[in-house]
């Protein structure tokens, strides 16, 4: 099985929080989140490797996630702004050479901020 | 400010022909590229990586690297309208901290019949 995201699409309002869901692909440890939007692209928020964030990108504190022992993930967003509408995508990364990891992405969660 | 650069399109190409796509890196330490392919309303598939100079052939496509010149490629070789998407160039630099995709914005493709 490959990457599962829950829900798959969410409405919220202005001020609200919400808590995304990602399931890696089996016997994968890594997990990524990135938000996609027409006018930015993809850009990546963080990772989480063995329960542990490792890498982290350019987003607010509003932005957090976690990892657990069965490898699943969830991101959340607090005090969520207009700006926040994207397609949320989570990664599940496997090495495949000495220094190169690949990722592969679930269907993501459409997330509308209204 | 690590980026990467898509001409954005559209590429407009006829069935059967051979499809270019070109990406633009900045950061000499990149280390590993990835080709993405991704259909409207779909999350990115991955099509294709390459860590070393020169060609990688799959199938119909081909991924070329050259890091003198910061440039990555994909051919598409006999283009079908299933190959209409939008196409990503991703880089990382690999380092301890974990790694972090970063993407270009993509190259839509049209391909026609």
């Amino acid at each position: 099985t490959g990457v599962t995201q829950s829900p798959t699409h969410l409405i919220k309002t202005r001020g609200q929080q919400v808590t995304l869901s990602c399931s890696p692909i089996s016997g994968h440890r890594s997990v990524s989140w990135y938000q996609q939007t027409p006018g930015q692209g993809l850009q990546f928020l963080f990772e989480y490797f063995s329960e542990t964030q490792r890498n982290k990108g350019n987003f607010p504190g509003r932005f957090s996630g976690r990892q657990f022992s069965n490898s699943r993930s969830e991101m959340n967003v607090s005090t969520l702004e207009l700006g926040d509408s994207a397609l949320y995508l989570c990664a599940s990364t496997t090495r495949v050479a000495s220094f190169t990891d690949t990722q592969y992405f679930g269907p993501g969660t459409r997330l509308t901020v209204l | 400010q690590k980026e990467v650069e898509q001409n954005s399109g559209p590429l407009s190409v006829p069935e059967g022909a051979i499809a270019s796509l070109n990406c633009t890196y900045s950061d000499r330490g990149s280390q590993s590229f990835f080709w993405y392919r991704q259909y409207s309303g779909k999350s990115p598939e991955l099509i294709m990586f390459i860590y070393s100079n020169g060609d990688k052939e799959d199938g119909r496509f081909t991924a070329q690297l050259n890091k003198a010149s910061q440039y990555v490629s994909l051919l598409i070789r006999d283009s079908q309208p299933s190959d209409s998407a939008t196409y990503l160039c991703a880089v990382t630099h690999n380092n301890q901290a974990g790694t972090a995709l970063i993407f270009g914005k993509g190259t839509t493709l049209s391909v026609s019949s």
